[in-house]
């Protein structure tokens, strides 16, 4: 079956701090895998794409690494702002064309 | 359109009553994705369409949903005899090119049924 999990179900923050988020997947044909968040109430943003063939990926206080074989992907997020809390959420996308998603990460930043 | 497009934002059903919820994918996308999302979980996927090919229906959860995308823009989820555990969001996505390309979420559907 093909399982998307994210590590920790929720995390909170003070302010500053880097922190960083877990997604592991259990097969390793996939095509990409991309990075969203979600505010409440609110429909998913895209924040990064990794394509299967490429290790990461960078966009502002944002970097997302992948590692098919061992079934890992980690979104790091520096100097954390109250601006990005969010649910965060890792999206994969099977060779089948099938997308899962993990549960999310629910993250709060505090001022 | 400038994105993905959703509509209604919003929907009540009494229960037993069939809703159509539509979803208008950015111009030219080849790929649409429709998923159900629980409160406080992440989006199940429900079914998978290549222009007007639906190929993949496995997420579909009984025969009282049914997906279309007649003329490969447009699509159309349909419930069937809405159930008090179809309270949902439902979610579009498109793509432009599968696997190789962002996926891009409309705002989503919320659907009640009372």
């Amino acid at each position: 079956k093909q399982e998307v999990t994210q590590i920790p179900a929720a995390l909170s923050v003070p302010e500053g701090e880097n922190l960083v988020l877990n997604c592991s997947f259990t097969d390793s044909a996939i095509y990409n895998l991309q990075w969203f968040r979600q505010d409440p109430g609110k429909g998913l943003t895209s924040l990064l794409l990794i394509q299967s063939s490429q290790r990461e990926q960078t966009s502002g206080r944002l970097n997302a690494s992948l590692d098919k074989s061992s079934g890992r992907s980690t979104l790091y997020i520096a100097a954390s702002q109250p601006g990005d809390s969010a649910t965060y959420l890792c999206a994969v996308l099977y060779n089948n064309n099938d997308m899962r998603f993990g549960a999310g990460t629910r993250l709060t930043v505090k001022p | 359109g400038a994105g993905v497009s959703q509509s209604p934002r919003y929907k009540v059903a009494k229960r037993g009553q069939d809703v159509a919820l539509r979803c208008d994918p950015i111009s030219g996308h080849v790929s649409l994705f429709w998923y159900q999302q629980a409160l406080g979980q992440g989006p199940e996927f429900l079914t998978y369409f290549q222009n007007e090919a639906q190929l993949d229906k496995s997420g579909l959860p009984s025969d009282r949903f049914f997906a279309e995308r007649p003329e490969g823009s447009v699509s159309t989820l349909k419930i069937q005899r809405t159930q008090q555990e179809d309270s949902a969001v439902y979610l579009c996505a498109s793509s432009l090119k599968t696997g190789y390309t962002e996926a891009f979420f409309g705002q989503g559907t919320r659907l009640t049924v009372v």
